[in-house]
């Protein structure tokens, strides 16, 4: 059974920017979890989505927001880049109270 | 306030060593706590433990959860060089309603061994 997938995996973004980062889940699974790590904060959750609804967002501002299709993949888009949005955003495909996550995506902002 | 916590934060030992890695917690709703392995970018899934008492074992790698107390340790026997990388605990909380399977991670332990 193939894994979870994200696209792009390395992106170099300027501030002002906007970006979109997409993600497909492990065939079957019909829920979505995105996750932002850095260095000082390390892993936090972003939001949640099951079956097209957002199910649970975390603490970070209106510029981050996402969506989910009805074939269960997922995407999450960043408005307005700052130099702070640098990291590694992973997302996590879950069944059965596991998440499975994906390789990542390493935005860049310069 | 960080709801989990993780203990050290870096730890180096040489192959063959036992390590015992630390995570409390403290959430309202407990619902299961996790282990991942992270070595170049995605987690990769370890454990999950949902009641105390009860140690789940992966070849050298073993886990147990103190309810109670409200901890998990992770402990590597006779360890490899191939077990360099962070560890990292996750808490699940019960979201009344929503069904959320939302994840409150500690900062990790970074783990080096060397030949």
């Amino acid at each position: 059974k193939a894994g979870v997938t994200q696209t792009p995996r390395y992106l170099i973004k300027t501030r002002g920017q906007q970006v979109t980062l997409s993600c497909s889940p492990i065939s079957g699974h019909r829920s979505v979890s995105w996750y932002q790590q850095t260095p000082g904060q390390g892993l936090q959750f972003l939001f949640e989505y099951f079956s097209e609804t957002q199910r649970n967002k975390g603490n970070f501002p209106g510029r981050f927001s996402g969506r989910q299709f009805s074939n269960s993949r997922s995407e999450m888009n960043v408005s307005t880049l700052e130099l702070g949005d640098s990291a590694l955003y992973l997302c996590a495909s879950l069944r059965g109270g596991q998440q499975y996550f994906g390789p990542g995506t390493r935005l860049t902002v310069l | 306030e960080d709801k989990v916590v993780q203990s050290p934060l870096s730890l180096v030992v040489h192959e063959g060593d036992t390590v015992t890695l630390n995570c409390s917690y403290e959430v309202t709703n407990f619902r299961s706590l996790l282990w991942y392995k992270q070595e170049k970018k995605a987690p990769t899934f370890l454990f999950m433990l949902t009641s105390s008492g009860i140690e789940k074992k992966s070849g050298r790698l073993s886990s147990i959860l103190d309810k109670k107390e409200l901890f998990s340790i992770l402990n590597i026997t006779a360890t490899q060089t191939g077990d360099s990388a962070i560890y990292l605990c996750a808490v699940q909380e019960t979201y009344s309603g929503a069904g959320s399977y939302q994840l409150t991670f500690g900062k990790g332990t970074k783990l080096s061994v060397i030949p």
